[in-house]
């Protein structure tokens, strides 16, 4: 019973490099969400996805976008790392607006 | 603009007391209430959610909910050092995602 897997886990980039987070579901839940957690900053929303097939801007998008590939998979991408993108970056899934989120573990990105 | 406030701490309680961990919301359409621990470097975990104003139990736990002062606490009873802690309230309301707070940090001294 994985729940909500991220992949990967640790991950160190040079300024201007791209890359993509991967996030899966095994719920069946129809929404998910993609958070950046920074010291003193709390989970600030980066991107959504209410359903299959939409998207929309959280709090912070700038940098960053991303795709819903199926009802599973949620995946983040940055185009061009900047240092200010270094955190841990969390992916969460629920059933609904109104049911509890559950996260995955976490990819802890720095950007040099 | 929706806001969830809570005490950042640290919140400082001695091992077999009392903890009451308060959180506040603007949005008097809120409607589920949530509190997630977050143990350092772990992702956060849900402990309850509570819908309709009053108290629920869960074992040391309990979530009071007062929708007509819009607050929502977690009391954890007999707390041990294992309950350290920071503990993330988080409000719905309508189609919208959840809005988290920063968190309090709770420390359990044995």
């Amino acid at each position: 019973n994985a729940g909500v897997t991220q992949t990967p886990k640790f991950q160190v980039l040079k300024t201007g490099q791209s890359m993509t987070l991967q996030c899966a579901q095994d719920m069946n839940h129809n929404s998910m969400y993609w958070y950046r957690q920074d010291p003193g900053m709390g989970l600030r929303l980066i991107y959504y996805s209410a359903s299959e097939g939409t998207t929309d801007k959280g709090e912070v998008p700038n940098g960053y976008n991303v795709s819903r590939l199926n009802k599973r998979e949620f995946s983040l991408r940055l185009e061009s790392a900047a240092p200010s993108q270094t955190s841990v970056y969390f992916c969460a899934s629920s059933g609904s607006w109104n049911q509890p989120q559950h996260f995955g573990d976490g990819t802890r990105l720095s950007i040099l | 603009q929706k806001e969830v406030e809570q005490n950042s701490g640290p919140l400082s309680v001695p091992e077999g007391a009392i903890a009451s961990l308060n959180c506040t919301y603007s949005d008097r359409g809120s409607q589920s209430f949530f509190w997630y621990r977050q143990y350092s470097g772990k992702s956060p975990e849900l402990i309850m959610f509570i819908y309709s104003n009053g108290d629920k139990e869960d074992g040391r736990f309990t979530a009071q909910l007062n929708k007509a002062s819009q607050y929502v606490s977690l009391l954890i009873r007999d707390s041990q050092p294992s309950d350290s802690a920071t503990y993330l309230c988080a409000v719905n309301s309508g189609n919208t995602p959840l809005v988290f707070g920063k968190g309090t940090r709770l420390s359990v001294i044995a």
